[in-house]
This record gives C-alpha cells, structure tokens and sequence, in this order.
C-alpha cells in the first residue's frame, strides 16, 4: 500500500532553532516526494518537491530511500513559518494522484 | 498565474439537502480532484477527474458523486448531505505532464461546508 506517515501532529519551536518536519513513506519503486504548506487562511501550496533537489524559504528535504523517508528541514525557524505541513506522495501506475500524509502543524514561538 | 475558485467559502445545509460544490480552473488542466480536509485525517481524494466526463473513485467517494461537462468547471456533489460531511472541501488541478519535475497540484481556497 502506498501510504505517507506525518508522526507528529504538533510541533512548536522557537524562533531561531532548527525545525525538522517528520515524513515517511511506503511505496516499492521510485517515489516521487513533495511538500505542500498552508499557511493562515490562504490556499495550499506547493513548498518542494523532491525531484528538484530545491531549497525554498530555506527549507530543504532529502529523500532517504533507506529509511524512506523525505524529512523536511529548516535550520533557524522564522514566525512566518508558522502553518500546516503536508507531505504527498505521487501514487503508482501512472495515476496522477497524491496520497497526502495528515500533516503536522507548525508553530515558530517569539 | 494558476487560478482555481471554488463558488463559495462558507456553505450552511440542513441534513437531507443535495448540496453542489463548484470549481472553476482557468489553465486549460486536464485533471481536476476533490478532497475533504478534516483536523488530524489530512487530505483525502473523494473524485478524481482526468477529462470531460471522466472520473475515477477516490478513497472516500460514498455519499459523494461528480460532474465534470466542461473542461474547466468540476462538481461535487452531495446527494443527500449528512452530518458527517461537515468538512472543509478542496478543490485541485493538475496539467497532465509527462516531465515529473515540474508535477504540480493547484488548489483552490476551499469550501467550509456545515450540515445541521
């Protein structure tokens, strides 16, 4: 089954600090990976994806086929980072739906 | 620039009404979803729609149905609306593209639907 696991529902850290987003994932074959974010009363968007290798807003995430997983990173939490973080998987068999996980929110504190 | 509305933002329905959620893309996109957004369950596909009048199941379709008659417009439809359906609805496209880099839903900015 082709499924993505956000552990965390919660997460809130201090302006400054490092802030890693959990995402793993089950899918045989090559996945492709992204990030979406939702910040206060605007639409959902797209953050990253994996195949891009980018850094947006100065997030970056790796995908790591041996833990499967695609944690997404920050290395100093700004207060505009605050918003709900959704990691998707592209789904097999050339469909062109995502499996989205149940997303984790993000609080950067003063 | 993308551009996905979806007709209203707040809905209220009383239980048994047929309720219509409309969205309109305006890219010329081939696929069209809709997903409920619920608190601690994410996003979950209710339809998916990969042309004019072509659409496929999503994990959640019961109590749900579709109509796609023009490219750019996507329905949901709830045939007898529940309480249960009480849910932030979104609205997505996508191009159909072969170049995976690039791969991108559009959302919407969403539908709060109450059923009393």
């Amino acid at each position: 089954a082709q499924r993505v696991t956000q552990p965390e529902k919660l997460l809130s850290v201090f302006k400054g600090a490092p802030v890693e987003l959990k995402c793993n994932y089950s899918y045989s074959g090559s996945p492709e990976l992204f990030w979406y974010v939702q910040y206060s009363r605007q639409r959902l968007q797209l953050l990253l994806r994996h195949i891009s290798r980018e850094s947006i807003k100065g997030f970056t995430a790796d995908l790591n086929k041996g833990e499967t997983s695609f944690h997404l990173k920050k290395p100093f939490a700004q207060e505009e980072d605050s918003a709900m973080y959704y990691c998707a998987l592209l789904r097999q068999g050339g469909s062109e739906k995502l499996v989205f996980g149940k997303g984790t929110k993000l609080t950067v504190n003063p | 620039d993308v551009k996905v509305t979806q007709s209203s933002r707040y809905l209220v329905k009383r239980t048994g009404e047929k309720v219509f959620l409309e969205c309109v893309q305006d890219m010329d996109h081939e696929n069209m979803f809709w997903y409920r957004q619920d608190p601690g369950l994410g996003l979950r596909l209710i339809y998916f729609s990969y042309d004019v009048k072509m659409k496929e199941k999503g994990d959640i379709p019961e109590g749900y149905s579709v109509s796609r008659e023009k490219k750019e417009r996507f329905s949901l439809i709830l045939e007898s609306a529940s309480t249960n359906q009480t849910s932030m609805y979104l609205c997505a496209s996508s191009l159909r593209n072969e170049d995976r880099a690039t791969y991108e839903q559009y959302f919407g900015p969403g539908t709060r639907l109450t059923v009393t």
